[in-house]
């Protein structure tokens, strides 16, 4: 299995406060996702990266930002988390897109509370 | 209507039988399919991308009908392992990274 290590694996924040999910990631893929997983809606893409410091958004982006400072670690930041942001996170990598082969961290859960 | 849809189920299939389910897709421009299992609180993995000419790996095989703009998974001899949520992926804008879009799964539970 890919080496996708994903930071923390659960939290529990208040609304308006700050918080950071790492994506680390040792298989020196190009390509790394951020997705929310809830249920009654599919896997949906928040922003991915191309490459490093080359980030674009994704389907619900909105309240969501992201860096990549170095090709192994892809962080997102929830400027003031929201109660509707309370999901699970995963971190996703990989080659090619065209594949559609994706290796995905173990997810992180998230309450705002 | 929706751009990847699947029957959420569950199927409560006995150990052994066969099942199948099928996942319909909107955009016909659609170049890319594939099925990914997803085990209760995990993470999903790919289990099998799917071909025009249909492709079968051991117990599961994958066809395209683009015609009907589907893909099905059928599942033979099925084992307890076998229970997850499978999703069906489709990239709908021809391979870019942004274009793989999920369905939201279909729970399958094999019962002994």
């Amino acid at each position: 299995d890919a080496g996708i290590t994903q930071s923390p694996r659960h939290k529990v924040t208040e609304t308006g406060t700050p918080v950071t999910l790492r994506c680390h990631q040792t298989e020196n893929h190009r390509y790394m996702y951020w997705y929310r997983q809830d249920p009654g809606h599919g896997l949906r893409l928040i922003h991915y990266s191309y490459g490093v410091k080359d980030t674009d958004k994704g389907e619900v982006s909105d309240g969501y930002s992201v860096s990549r400072s170095k090709t192994e670690d892809f962080l997102l930041t929830l400027e003031s988390a929201t109660s509707s942001q309370t999901s699970v996170y995963f971190c996703a990598t990989g080659t090619d897109p065209s594949t559609g082969e994706l290796f995905f961290g173990e997810g992180s859960r998230l309450t705002v509370l | 209507r929706k751009e990847v849809e699947q029957d959420p189920g569950p199927f409560n299939v006995p150990e052994g039988a066969t099942v199948a389910f099928n996942c319909t897709y909107s955009n016909s421009a659609s170049q890319s399919f594939f099925w990914y299992r997803q085990d209760c609180r995990k993470e999903p993995k790919l289990l099998m991308s799917v071909y025009s000419s249909g492709n079968e790996d051991g117990r599961f095989t994958a066809q395209l009908n683009r015609a009907s703009q589907y893909i099905s998974l059928l599942i033979r001899d099925s084992k307890l392992s076998d229970s997850a949520t499978y999703l069906c992926v489709v990239n709908i804008k021809g391979g870019g990274a942004d274009g793989l879009t999920f369905g939201k799964g279909t729970h399958l539970i094999i019962q002994p």
